[in-house]
């Protein structure tokens, strides 16, 4: 089945600087993507979801953008802090109309803030 | 209001034996979602229980299998387990979940190791 991949598996950033991980997704029937952040030991952790019909969602200090054209998702994190390292996944969700509509996620992007 | 959670947090088993794996989800949530996190295959979506009904299912054997009780707690099982289950299992909760287009609330999971 298709699913939703990244760019980079790592990504090394300084504090303070910002971060930009990628996703693009091959299917475009999907309606709705999430990125997710985990840390080591624990579950994924809600970070900012959108919606297929919006392009930009922003947070604290986090943005999301979504290209329906070339199926590409991205987040953005502003002034990147220690606590910023984890593993970033991008997920999305489908409906399908039957089978399985649980979430389709990425790989994960590991990111590590260099003080 | 407490998170999800998720018990027990480690288990060792050996291959042939099964086990069971409970998952509290947060209050008021009715959906149960299960996921298991490999490094070689990332997040992949097992099912999803809503109401004490199986709603959704991944592709997953038969040998996966859940339950939800009229609490909506929730428990999966794996039965003749096999090295390749090695795996952290992770449950997620949402309000509504399946076809509604919502956030997941992970546990921090229980890490399966199978010997």
């Amino acid at each position: 089945g298709e699913s939703v991949g990244l760019h980079l598996p790592t990504l090394s950033v300084q504090e303070g600087d910002n971060s930009i991980i990628n996703c693009a997704y091959s299917n475009s029937a999907s309606d709705y993507f999430i990125w997710y952040k985990q840390e080591s030991g624990k579950g994924p952790q809600f970070i900012i979801d959108i919606r297929s019909n919006m392009d930009k969602r922003q947070g604290q200090r986090v943005t999301v953008l979504l290209n329906k054209t070339v199926k590409h998702l991205s987040l953005q994190i502003a002034a990147t802090q220690p606590g910023d390292s984890a593993v970033y996944f991008c997920a999305e969700n489908f409906n399908t109309g039957g089978g399985a509509d649980g979430l389709t996620f990425g790989k994960g992007t590991h990111l590590i803030i260099q003080p | 209001k407490a998170g999800v959670t998720q018990t027990p947090r480690y288990l060792i088993k050996t291959r042939g034996q099964q086990v069971t794996l409970s998952c509290s989800p947060i209050s008021g949530h009715r959906s149960v979602s299960w996921y298991q996190q490999t490094p070689g295959q990332g997040l992949q979506f097992l099912f999803e229980y809503f109401s004490e009904t199986q709603r959704n299912k991944g592709n997953f054997p038969g040998r996966f299998s859940g339950r939800q009780f009229s609490n909506s707690r929730s428990e999966m099982n794996v039965s003749t387990l096999e090295l390749g289950d090695s795996a952290l299992y992770l449950c997620a909760s949402s309000l509504l979940g399946g076809r509604v287009n919502e956030k997941l609330f992970f546990g921090s999971g229980t890490q399966l190791s199978v010997l």
